[in-house]
């Protein structure tokens, strides 16, 4: 009974193509992310949603496009992919107003080519 | 400057040695922090929260001076299984939400 879930684990695709990856999370958090990290193992956050609403966007292009159908599912969506979108994508989840951090997924590995 | 630093590394360590190392961050407004850990491959996991008395988990000690804007991390008697990346983490809580800040991580190889 995995916390936080996502899918694919693995995606390898052309330039160009439109892809998605899915996240869901168990543990009745209200608050889901996604972060990004790259070659330089740098995690970045992309996106927070809380209760379905967009709440955090950092300076992603806009081929990048959260949903979030319920506080349990958060999408994402690329469009157009490019080289420089390959990395590890991770979903992560947590309860607002609560300081111990998040629970992440065990992340995506996207490759480009 | 980037929000969190961190010494890369890696710090080669004898098991049943002690580390230390510590991170810096810029925003005095960050009001939460953490350590956590990253294996190869693997999603960073939460090891410790930091407060501000400092705090101790088993072999783990850490520490938090905010004056001086650097947590730091303590590992005494070293295993072989703590051999990981360790990733300082800091958090602002705005009206926005929670945001988590990492740091790029102290990569730890832990040998015989």
């Amino acid at each position: 009974d995995t916390a936080v879930s996502q899918t694919p684990k693995y995606l390898v695709t052309q330039m160009g193509n439109d892809k998605s990856i899915k996240c869901e999370q168990n543990l009745g958090h209200d608050t889901m992310y996604w972060y990004k990290q790259d070659s330089k193992k740098f995690l970045k956050i992309m996106f927070s949603y809380n209760n379905k609403e967009l709440i955090i966007n950092e300076t992603v292009p806009n081929r990048f496009s959260p949903k979030s159908p319920d506080k349990a599912h958060l999408n994402l969506h690329i469009n157009s992919l490019e080289l420089g979108d390959s990395a590890v994508y991770f979903c992560a989840s947590s309860q607002k107003g609560r300081e111990d951090g998040y629970t992440f997924g065990s992340g995506t590995r996207l490759t480009v080519v | 400057r980037k929000e969190v630093e961190q010494d890369p590394g890696p710090f080669n360590v004898p098991e049943g040695a002690t580390v230390a190392f510590n991170c810096t961050y810029s925003n005095s407004a960050s009001q939460s922090f953490f350590w956590y850990r990253q294996d190869c491959r693997k999603e960073p996991k939460l090891l410790m929260s930091v407060y501000s008395s400092g705090n101790e988990d088993g072999r783990f000690t850490a520490q938090l001076n905010r004056a001086s804007q650097y947590i730091s991390l303590l590992i005494r008697d070293s295993k072989l299984s703590d051999s990981a990346t360790y990733l300082c983490v800091v958090s602002l809580l705005k009206a926005a939400g929670n945001k988590l800040t990492f740091g790029g991580g102290t990569r730890v190889l832990v040998k015989p």
